[in-house]
């Protein structure tokens, strides 16, 4: 399996703030990228999928690079409940099964 | 609706004991999966069905042993664990097994084997 990482964080943000998440994946064969977010002791829940157009979903926009092999999650103006774990998660090379990142934790405060 | 249904939602099992954990979705996806997720850590493929068929199985320890009677419902049996299996044990589903679908997933079981 190819691997798919992550930043290291933690984010501690304010509210209000700006965040940005980066991922880089291996597989240059992956077709199919997706961003979820964890809470804690919760299951993932898929937040967006990401297109090669990039994609905005109210306060969040992914971006996919696929030369560089990079997707990038932006949240604007952050809330207190947008504080999670972040999952990059991208198809493995026979395009069967899901390669989940080791997540970026996203700590929003007042 | 996107639902999965998990139950139980928690289980404690001695190491000798048998259990099972059952998996419930009603969208129509033919495509369900077994995963571990263990404190801090993504969650990890265990078991993919494809069409209530087996298609992969991560070499996972024969102490798991998955079903899937029809193409709404998926079990994973457990049987003589060890105390390291403690974990999440989550279950999702997609429309079809490739990687480009989207996997929704249920609240989870967390599983404690003394």
């Amino acid at each position: 399996r190819k691997e798919v990482e992550q930043d290291p964080g933690p984010f501690n943000v304010p509210e209000g703030a700006t965040v940005a998440f980066n991922c880089t994946y291996s597989n240059s064969a992956s077709q199919s990228f997706f961003w979820y977010r964890q809470d804690c002791r919760k299951e993932p829940k898929l937040l967006m999928s990401v297109y090669s157009s990039g994609n905005e979903d109210g306060r969040f926009t992914a971006q996919l690079n696929r030369a560089s092999q990079y997707i990038s999650l932006l949240i604007r103006d952050s809330k207190l409940s947008d504080s999670a774990t972040y999952l990059c998660v991208v198809n493995d090379q026979a395009g069967t099964a899901l390669i989940f990142g080791k997540g970026t934790t996203l700590s929003v405060s007042s | 609706d996107t639902e999965v249904t998990q139950t139980p939602k928690h289980l404690v099992m001695g190491m000798t004991n048998k259990k099972s954990l059952k998996c419930e979705q009603h969208m129509g996806h033919r495509a369900m999966y077994w995963y571990k997720q263990k404190a801090k850590k993504p969650p990890e493929l265990m078991f993919v069905y494809s069409y209530e068929k087996l298609s992969i199985n991560e070499s996972v320890p024969s102490r798991f042993s998955p079903e899937c009677p029809n193409s709404s419902l998926l079990n994973l049996h457990l049987h003589a664990l060890q105390p390291e299996d403690s974990a999440l044990y989550l279950c999702a589903s997609s429309q079809a097994s490739s990687g480009s679908y989207e996997q929704y997933f249920g609240p989870g079981t967390r599983l404690t084997v003394t």
